[in-house]
């Protein structure tokens, strides 16, 4: 069974530091990754995925995020908060089993930007 | 503009009632999604659908229904089986069948049991 963990319920950041989201998943075979944003009574939208290949993936808005196979991780960064970065950060993993994809979400941080 | 949309954005149900959920999307995509979001718990599949005429169970699947009988539409049907049907639901839909391409949202409807 796939799982998504997201540690932290909520950070908090100061505007204008970095910030990190993080996110561990456990799966069996290769896992494909993605960054939501969600604010307050909207839908998700995309904002990074790591498919294959280089470990550092950029995204929408100036994040990134850094796939690490060993620690099974896949934190979401941005080098300079904003406050208009404040929302809901949901980690997700996406993987094929018996000819159906499967997608897991974890519960989410709440990210809170401090001006 | 491509997109996907949910109607209505506030829902309310009296207790005993089945009441659908609209989903409709014009971006051409093959695989359709409902989630369930509920505070503290994140998105929770209900059904998916990955070509017309063909729907799965997700993880919390009892006392709902679908239907996919058009590749632009994908309904959620909550029924008086659903005992805590109070939440906000999210439809998503995602083009090809490879498992590396991104969900897209709609913009929810939330539900509200009187």
């Amino acid at each position: 069974a796939q799982s998504v963990a997201q540690p932290e319920d909520q950070v908090n950041v100061a505007e204008g530091n970095p910030l990190t989201v993080k996110c561990t998943y456990s799966v069996s075979g290769n896992p494909y990754l993605f960054w939501y944003v969600q604010y307050p009574n909207r839908g998700l939208q995309f904002l990074l995925k790591y498919i294959t290949g280089d470990n550092l993936v950029k995204g929408s808005y100036g994040f990134e995020a850094e796939f690490n196979k060993s620690q099974t991780s896949f934190h979401l960064k941005k080098p300079s908060a904003l406050v208009s970065d404040s929302a809901l950060y949901f980690c997700a993993v996406r993987v094929v089993s018996g000819g159906y994809q499967k997608v897991t979400f974890g519960i989410g941080t709440k990210l809170q930007v401090i001006p | 503009d491509g997109g996907i949309t949910q109607s209505p954005k506030y829902l309310f149900r009296k207790e005993g009632q089945n009441v659908t959920l609209s989903c409709e999307q014009n971006l051409n995509h093959d695989a359709m999604y409902w989630y369930r979001q509920d505070p503290g718990q994140g998105l929770r599949l209900i059904y998916y659908s990955q070509i017309v005429n063909d729907f799965q169970k997700g993880d919390i699947a009892e006392g709902y229904s679908v239907s996919r009988e058009k590749k632009e539409s994908f309904p959620l049907t909550v029924t008086s089986a659903q005992k805590n049907p109070t939440a906000f639901y999210l439809c998503a839909s995602t083009a090809g069948q490879g498992p590396f391409n991104e969900q897209f949202f709609g913009p929810g409807t939330r539900l509200t049991v009187l």
